[in-house]
């Protein structure tokens, strides 16, 4: 069964750090693409950033080109989202997705939340 | 940027009813065309990919058509578990991009 666990989300002062982790289990993990998806609250799907097998490339929303940072382990079939000079507006769920680019999102995790407030 | 303009916002139908759900793209994205449901408190979860492929454990009663700029999700039926909000996805192009959303509510 394909799994994947976000987790590190919290409160956040503005201009504030914060690393996501995604962890995924149940498939070969090198041999998908993945992505990051938020939601702020009440509102639709942005797609924010993704990262091809085998973590050379890396595409980003212009929202958050600059300020994070997508990565992959392979040894840990876990993923981090590097997100710094946070705004309120980043305020959302984060859900990471198997797929992206090269295929749908066709898993997603169950989200965690980013509060960036002072 | 290749904007998803879905319609309509919002859609009042009755359990049995036919739904239709449209997606229309600023520029082709060939059959690059996905659809999720989303229920309140739960994470999207993919109903169609390449614009008419059904994913896996998804009900026959969804369909999807449609090609270059123009899509449609058709739910033959619907079940009382079907009342959510539906998105559209390209990936022809990055940025990857999504619809606002239809909402299908209980009429």
């Amino acid at each position: 069964e394909v799994q994947v666990l976000e987790s590190g989300g919290g409160l956040v002062q503005p201009g504030g750090s914060l690393r996501l982790s995604c962890a995924a289990s149940g498939f070969t993990f090198s041999n998908y693409a993945m992505s990051w998806v938020r939601q702020a609250p009440g509102k639709g799907l942005e797609w924010v950033s993704s990262i091809t097998t085998d973590g050379i490339s890396t595409y980003y929303a212009d929202s958050v080109k600059g300020r994070f940072t997508f990565s992959r382990d392979k040894s840990k079939n876990t993923l981090y989202l590097q997100m710094s000079s946070l705004r309120a507006d980043d305020t959302a769920i984060y859900f990471c997705a198997k797929g992206g680019g090269g295929g749908p999102f066709d898993d997603w995790g169950q989200g965690t939340l980013v509060t960036v407030s002072s | 940027e290749i904007v998803l303009t879905q319609s309509p916002a919002t859609l009042s139908l009755s359990p049995g009813e036919r739904a239709t759900l449209s997606c229309r793209a600023s520029q082709s994205v060939r059959n690059y065309l996905a659809w999720y449901q989303q229920k309140p408190g739960q994470a999207p979860r993919l109903l169609i990919y390449d614009a008419s492929y059904r994913a896996t454990g998804i009900p026959a009663r969804f369909s999807g058509s449609g090609s270059g700029t123009d899509f449609t999700l058709t739910i033959s039926s619907l079940e009382p578990e079907d009342f959510a909000v539906y998105y559209c996805q390209q990936r022809s192009n990055w940025p990857l991009t999504f619809g606002g959303g239809t909402k299908v509510e209980i009429k």
